[in-house]
């Protein structure tokens, strides 16, 4: 079936380390991005790529960061620079981000906390 | 910029009550409409979406939505609501053309039905 798989489902950090969400799609998609949930503020972006090797910010880009080396995957990386990481991160792609008509697929999401 | 704001942050009815959740939204060009539905444990889903064409659009399990332009609304309506309808509902924009496909959500509504 083609999805999108996120790993670990449940991370934890100590404060003051790095720490790497996988993402993975085999949808054949371009774009990909990152989202950030919490409760009561919805999703925030973290950042998205629409092609390999090519990456933007989005909303919230600080203590982030991410590459996009294939196709299929777009891992996060949570640095020690972000002050408060504790959150769930939703990884989503899209079939056509040029007209935006199709949203997003999503993956099933990794919870961080730092302890 | 743009931005999404649902009125609803937590809404409790019982079973075979109606529903309707706000969503207003602020951009000033043409824009693509979702709604998604997040059910306890599950990733996101597409529940339906508008970017043409009739603005009363259906949706998967029951649900429609309409477009009002003048009004920059999308609510999001079932009839009559179940059980298993108790999940948290997002709705998101983004721009219709020259965009990246980037998503913009609101805060999320949660919907508790009582059996």
């Amino acid at each position: 079936d083609g999805g999108i798989t996120q790993s670990p489902k449940y991370l934890f950090r100590k404060e003051g380390q790095n720490v790497t969400l996988s993402c993975e799609q085999n949808l054949n998609h371009d774009a990909m991005y990152w989202y950030r949930q919490d409760p009561g503020q919805g999703l925030r972006l973290i950042y998205y790529s629409q092609i390999v090797n090519d990456f933007q910010k989005g909303d919230i880009a600080e203590g982030y960061s991410v590459s996009r080396e294939k196709k299929e995957s777009f891992p996060l990386t949570v640095t020690s620079a972000q002050k408060n990481p504790t959150a769930f991160y939703l990884c989503a792609s899209s079939i056509d981000p040029g007209t935006g008509r199709h949203g997003y697929t999503f993956g099933s999401g990794t919870r961080l906390t730092v302890v | 910029a743009q931005s999404v704001s649902q009125h609803n942050h937590h809404v409790i009815l019982s079973e075979a009550a109606s529903l309707e959740l706000g969503c207003n939204y602020s951009y000033g060009g043409t824009v693509n409409l979702f709604w998604y539905v997040q059910y306890p444990g599950q990733h996101l889903q597409l529940l339906l979406k508008y970017f043409s064409g009739d603005p009363l659009v259906k949706g998967i399990k029951g649900f429609e939505a309409e477009f009002i332009k003048s009004k920059f609304s999308f609510n999001l309506r079932k009839p009559s609501v179940q059980w298993s309808d108790t999940a948290e509902y997002f709705c998101a924009v983004n721009a219709a053309s020259g965009n990246t496909g980037k998503l913009i959500f609101g805060q999320g509504t949660t919907l508790q039905v009582k059996p």
